[in-house]
């Protein structure tokens, strides 16, 4: 089991909001990362540190962080978006690093 | 441009031992770590271990502890990730990143090796 914990599934509608969370202990003390992964394909790096986003990553793309839970907000999902997304950050010893389950988004 | 180019896929037997190459390009090679992470078919991602920019520092994953080592060469940019004692467990594809991080609250891993298939199969 991870020490970061990910709902496995989420779906949104077209255009609409969708939040997917990642919640763990080690999140009060470090920032998560957030990878995006469609089907054959590396994961790519979608939102990093406080809210920041590399470049050509589409700015409906945010991240937030409250207490132990890190949160990555699509607001107005495209059909391109649908695809599993991971969080990424420190454990809870702080010695190591350690990915989230994974969340599958589906488009509607 | 950044990237991260490694060696192709592999079938080993039970048993045996693979290692993966990540040749770094298009930055300076000896002022970033670089983490393996590992993808089990249908699986999610599993964090592998990370390597200091001068290869004399690395940090392993506990459940793979005694089986694992990465190693690099500075002179030619390569980062190497030697798994040995295969089982069908470790079928999977294992994946290089570039660290990044700030003020020791912040780590992300950007960009990423291609992927490397490694199959282990009697």
């Amino acid at each position: 089991s991870s020490e970061l914990t990910q709902d496995p599934a989420v779906s949104v509608a077209l255009g609409q909001t969708v939040r997917i969370t990642c919640q763990g202990d080690s999140l009060r003390s470090y920032y998560a990362s957030w990878y995006q992964q469609k089907p054959g394909q590396a994961p790519v790096l979608v939102i990093y540190g406080k809210n920041n986003r590399p470049s050509g990553i589409p700015d409906r793309f945010s991240g937030s962080s409250s207490g132990n839970t890190a949160s990555l907000t699509i607001t107005g999902a495209q059909a391109e978006d649908e695809a599993d997304y991971y969080c990424y950050s420190r454990d809870s010893s702080g010695h190591h690093w350690v990915f989230g389950g994974g969340t599958k988004l589906t488009v509607l | 441009q950044v990237q991260l180019v490694q060696s192709g896929a592999e079938v080993k037997k039970p048993g045996a031992s693979v290692k993966v190459s990540c040749k770094a390009s298009g930055y300076t090679f000896t002022s970033y770590y670089v983490h393996w992470v590992r993808q089990a078919p249908g699986q999610g991602l599993e964090w592998m271990g990370v390597i200091n920019p001068s290869g004399s520092w690395t940090n392993y994953a506990q459940k793979l502890q005694g089986r694992v080592t990465m190693t690099r060469d500075t002179s030619t940019s390569t980062d190497y990730m030697e798994l040995s004692s295969l089982r069908s467990e470790d079928t999977a594809v294992y994946y290089c990143a570039r660290d990044n991080s700030v003020a020791g609250t912040s780590w992300w891993l950007d960009p990423w090796g291609q992927g490397t298939l490694v199959t282990v199969s009697s």
